[in-house]
């Protein structure tokens, strides 16, 4: 029973524009959300997070967005670059981490 | 400059064998985690230990076995009970700056089991 879903296995965008992860969770008591983005045979690194009070986070190129409501985060990436291409999850914590599935972005020159 | 490391990258055994990977952290980090990754299914937790010979079981737990003699180590033990073992194994850990603090990770370790 997956308590953290990214429903988009695979992402592709042209160099510039803006890439959009989503991530869904299913209990509404999380309280803090966690973006990591993983390269092949590297382990993740943490990219971004967001506190439930808050509805949005920006850092640089990276935003992320909660909407508490319909237990719904997205990660905006703008503009996206091909070093962007990677692996990203969305984690919740509950005491310990959840991860989804992961989104694989490619960002084409 | 401080960080986890994994060894080997690349593992191969054969069935029926038991085979330990190692984690090594200089970050002076409590908390230490073994994920399994497989594709499509994310992450998935392993054993974690909050402090130095203590450990709790994960979400995955059968099949493998973990000690934490060492603040600086953490080995996973996956043993012939665990019934796929063929998988990317990240080890991470966590410092003290609160329970929101970030996991680090190290670069995995790729087990093939044949």
């Amino acid at each position: 029973d997956q308590q953290v879903k990214q429903n988009s296995p695979s992402l592709s965008v042209q160099e510039g524009r803006i890439s959009i992860l989503n991530c869904d969770y299913t209990n509404s008591m999380f309280d803090y959300f966690l973006w990591y983005k993983k390269y092949p045979a590297e382990g993740p690194t943490f990219l971004i997070s967001i506190s439930s009070i808050k509805d949005k986070n920006e850092d640089g190129r990276f935003t992320v967005f909660l909407n508490k409501s319909a237990k719904h985060l997205s990660l905006h990436i703008v503009p996206s670059q091909p070093g962007d291409s990677a692996v990203y999850f969305c984690a919740v914590r509950t005491g310990k981490l959840i991860f989804g599935q992961g989104t694989t972005l490619q960002v084409k020159p | 400059d401080g960080g986890i490391t994994q060894s080997p990258k690349y593992l191969f055994r054969k069935e029926g064998q038991n085979v330990t990977l190692s984690c090594e952290q200089n970050l002076n980090h409590d908390a230490m985690y073994w994920y399994r990754q497989d594709p499509g299914q994310g992450l998935r937790l392993i054993y974690y230990s909050q402090i130095v010979n203590d450990f709790q079981k994960g979400d995955i737990a059968e099949g493998y076995s973990v000690s934490r003699e060492k603040k600086e180590s953490f080995p996973l033990t996956v043993t012939s009970a665990q019934k796929n073992p063929t998988a990317f194994y990240l080890c991470a850990s966590r410092g003290s700056g609160g329970y929101n603090s970030p996991l680090h990770f190290g670069n995995g370790t790729r087990l093939t089991v044949t």
